[in-house]
Order: structure tokens, then sequence, then C-alpha cells
């Protein structure tokens, strides 16, 4: 979907580098989420935030870091990936007041941890 | 613990004949169900979504149905097309107090015949 965005779409890298993963998004939505997406597990949440300088870890928070810096940006960042850190990775936004809590999602971010 | 789940991870529907998805879910305070389509490479797409004072939703070519009786949730596919193929995933949220908690299934894989 085009009204959320992210980079880069796959990004290949080593053991111990820090990587960031951007989303952007044009919604005007409020509320942002990064998933992960493993073979047979579905999706993970790993962050959200319901605002700006709001944040809060999901259920797999461990190794992982945002920031929100406006209301359209939400990055990720792996401080030292890990090879277990290899999946695909999500960005979605909801707004609750407009959607009833259905969340949508950026194309994805394909990541290799060698 | 809570779940949603999916009682066939694959289907192959004839094209042009219908499809049934179905999904369980385990959360009786759960008050909003969406389902997703996700195509090889490309994010969860939003198709159509149901609240739980409802027991039926139409959108084009695509019916939910819940039964909260026995916490059941399926998608009907009418006059399937190759580009339904695809995975698609139910996925539940609990609103409280402006904090949705939102579980996803893990999928079923269908697949239009030619």
């Amino acid at each position: 979907d085009a009204d959320v965005t992210q980079t880069p779409r796959n990004r290949i890298t080593k053991t111990g580098k820090r990587i960031m993963l951007e989303c952007s998004q044009t919604k005007g939505h409020d509320r942002m989420y990064w998933y992960r997406q493993d073979p047979g597990l579905g999706l993970r949440l790993i962050y959200y935030s319901f605002d700006v300088k709001d944040i809060n870890k999901g259920e797999i928070s461990d190794g992982y870091s945002v920031s929100r810096q406006a209301q359209a940006k939400f990055s990720l960042s792996l401080e030292s990936a890990i090879p277990n850190q290899t999946a695909l990775y999500f960005c979605a936004t909801s707004d609750p007041t407009r959607t009833g809590g259905a969340q949508y999602f950026g194309p994805g971010t394909r990541l290799l941890v060698l | 613990g809570e779940s949603v789940g999916l009682h066939l991870p694959t289907l192959s529907v004839q094209e042009g004949d219908n499809s049934i998805i179905n999904c369980a879910y385990s959360n009786s305070a759960s008050d909003y169900f969406i389902w997703y389509k996700q195509e090889s490479g490309k994010g969860p797409q939003f198709i159509i979504d149901i609240r739980s004072n409802m027991d039926k939703r139409q959108g084009q070519r695509v019916t939910v149905l819940l039964n909260k009786t026995v916490k059941h949730l399926s998608l009907q596919i009418a006059a399937t097309q190759p580009g339904d193929s695809a995975v698609y995933f139910c996925a539940e949220i609990e609103s409280n107090f402006g904090n949705e908690k939102l579980t996803f299934g893990t999928g079923t894989r269908l697949t239009i015949i030619p």
C-alpha cells in the first residue's frame, strides 16, 4: 500500500551490525506498529506507538529499539543484529476512531542476517 | 492462553467456485474481527471487518460470518479468481479503553486452480 512505505525493501547484513528499518505513512494515523513475520508463526508485535513520544513494547521487543520521530515516521533498529532476527518486517498504522482498530500494513522489509 | 487459529492451513479451489476459509478464536472479549489477504511479497491487505454485535457482513465478492456461540469466524469468497490466490488470516481485537489488543492467526493458503 502506497500509504505506508518501508525502506529498505530488502537488506542483507552481518551479525553484530547495527541497522535501521524505516517506515513512513501518509494516512494521518496516530498509531504505528512494527511486526515481524516468520513462517508458521504469523505476525508478532515488536513495538508500537500510539502517538509521538509514546513507545510501548510488544511481545518480542528484546534486541530491538524504535524511534517515533514524527506522526508519520516510525523507525525500527537492531542494535546488534543476530541471525535469528532474519525475518520479514512489517510496519502498520491504525486509527481506531476512524478504522475501528484495523491496521494497514506497509509492503515489508526482508532482512537477512548472516 | 488466548489464540486465534485456522482449521486448515491450505485450501485449493477451482476457479469460479466459492471458497470458505475458517478461523477459530478463543477470546470471548474480542469485539472486532478482521480478515486480511497477503499475496506473495506483499504486506497484509485489509479485506473486511465485522463487529461482535453483528453476525454477517458483506463486501464485494466477500462475506464474513461470525458465530459467537462457538467462537468461529469465516470468510466466504464468491466466484474465485486467480488473483484470489494468497494467504488469508484473521485477526481479533479486544478493545479496552483505547488499548486495542490485536491477535493474528497464522494463515490459510488459498490456491485457485485454473
